[in-house]
């Protein structure tokens, strides 16, 4: 089973919510990701996770939080956004060290 | 530091026709990874190849192959006989290590358009 799944797939949010994004993978991958993709664009790294630790977070805005509660759940709780920061926002997994990681197919989210 | 460039924004094709994808990456590691990711209109980014540094054998699947040169820097991908299901953005990545975590740099992304 070499599936990532994230949910919901679509979100429209006021700048007021708070919401979560989810995602979860049953590889047993030890790593994973989570990217924001504006259009056109290719994928930006937000957050990083191995074994169940935050080992990157690229310098996101704190209305962003990353929560990994065990090794095949990834969550990301949302609050204030802003309408920039509607986007695709695509989890990923991969074994630790140098291995291809695995996406999902993504939550498109829209702040209004 | 690590840099990847798809100088070819967009192209478009007629199918049943062959096209090659460039990539030109930059580097100060002597091993690294490089890969190729395939991502239609659903949004899902889908894994083609992942190749690593000593090894510079060229590889085929099917219809893809990929030509790997350390000497011009480049993992370019090509398509034979294209078909419209081939229609996607492609991505070209090199894996990256910081803090321990792997990262993947990827270039701008080209357009594929295969018209029937």
């Amino acid at each position: 089973d070499t599936e990532v799944t994230q949910t919901p797939k679509h979100l429209v949010m006021g700048m007021t919510n708070k919401k979560s994004l989810k995602c979860e993978q049953h590889m047993g991958h030890r790593a994973m990701y989570w990217y924001k993709q504006k259009a056109k664009k290719p994928p930006e790294l937000m957050f990083v996770y191995s074994y169940e630790k935050l080992s990157i977070n690229e310098s996101v805005p704190s209305r962003f939080s990353p929560e990994c509660p065990n090794s095949s759940l990834l969550n990301l709780h949302l609050h204030a956004l802003q309408p920039e920061d509607s986007a695709l926002y695509l989890c990923a997994s991969s074994p630790t060290g140098s291995h291809e990681q695995y996406f999902g197919p993504g939550t498109r989210l829209t702040v209004t | 530091a690590q840099k990847v460039t798809q100088a070819q924004t967009e192209i478009s094709v007629v199918e049943k026709e062959d096209v090659t994808l460039d990539c030109v990456y930059e580097t100060r590691d002597t091993t690294y990874y490089l890969f190729w990711y395939k991502q239609p209109p659903s949004g899902e980014l889908v894994f083609l190849i992942r190749r690593n540094s000593f090894d510079e054998q060229n590889e085929i699947s099917g219809r893809y192959s990929w030509n790997f040169q350390k000497s011009t820097s480049s993992f370019n991908f090509t398509i034979t006989a294209s078909q419209v299901v081939d229609s996607a953005v492609y991505f070209c990545a090199l894996r990256s290590l910081i803090q321990g975590a792997q990262k993947l740099v990827f270039g701008q992304g080209t357009r594929l358009t295969i018209n029937p």
